[in-house]
């Protein structure tokens, strides 16, 4: 089954602390995978994707297909990147998103 | 102004009603895709269409129905069959079916309420 998983719901942080947003996906084939975001009142967007090997906002995702997971990492926490993150997968033209974590970055 | 719009902002149903919502894309995007969002799911995938006149059963189909009439266009029915159609749905874009890494572009959302 072609799956997206991200354990946590909420993620509550203080700004300057490293984040780790996880995601673990099920696909057979050669996967695509994306970072989504939604910032409050605004249209859900893509962060980043696992082919550019990209780093946005400060923000990087390293595919590894061992585990099959694709996290999302920041060193140093802000308060603008509070926001609903979705991790993303692209199995065969479909396109399938994790339950969403909550991420809050406090003062 | 490129984008996909997504109509009514906020709709409001009688129980046993079918209610269409409208998606339009200016983007000549390929794929469109419908999304139902509930607190705490996530984004779970409704329907969705790679091409003209065909188009695929997502996770949660059952209630709902859809056309591809035009590459623009791709209007979402909810049924009076979907036995629980209160929530926020999504709709979507990407060139390719997002295969290479194609970006996806969202609506704003339609909130459903049955009433």
């Amino acid at each position: 089954a072609q799956r997206v998983t991200q354990p946590e719901k909420l993620l509550s942080v203080f700004k300057g602390a490293p984040v780790e947003l996880k995601c673990n996906y099920s696909y057979s084939g050669s996967p695509e995978l994306f970072w989504y975001v939604q910032y409050s009142r605004q249209r859900l967007q893509l962060l980043l994707r696992h082919i550019s090997r990209e780093s946005i906002k400060g923000f990087t995702a390293d595919l590894n297909k061992g585990e099959t997971s694709f996290h999302l990492k920041k060193p140093f926490a802000q308060e603008e990147d509070s926001a609903m993150y979705y991790c993303a997968l692209t199995p065969g033209g479909k396109l399938i998103f994790g339950q969403g974590t909550e991420l809050s970055v406090k003062p | 102004d490129g984008g996909i719009t997504q109509s009514p902002k906020y709709l409001f149903r009688k129980e046993g009603q079918n209610v269409t919502l409208s998606c339009e894309q200016n983007l000549n995007h390929d794929a469109m895709y419908w999304y139902r969002q509930d607190p705490g799911q996530g984004l779970r995938l409704i329907y969705y269409s790679q091409i003209v006149n065909d188009f695929q059963k997502g996770d949660i189909a059952e209630g709902y129905s859809v056309s591809r009439e035009k590459k623009e266009s791709f209007p979402l029915t909810v049924t009076s069959a979907q036995k629980n159609p209160t929530a926020f749905y999504l709709c979507a874009s990407t060139l390719l079916g997002g295969r290479s890494g194609a970006e996806a572009f969202f609506g704003q959302g339609t909130r459903l309420t049955v009433v």
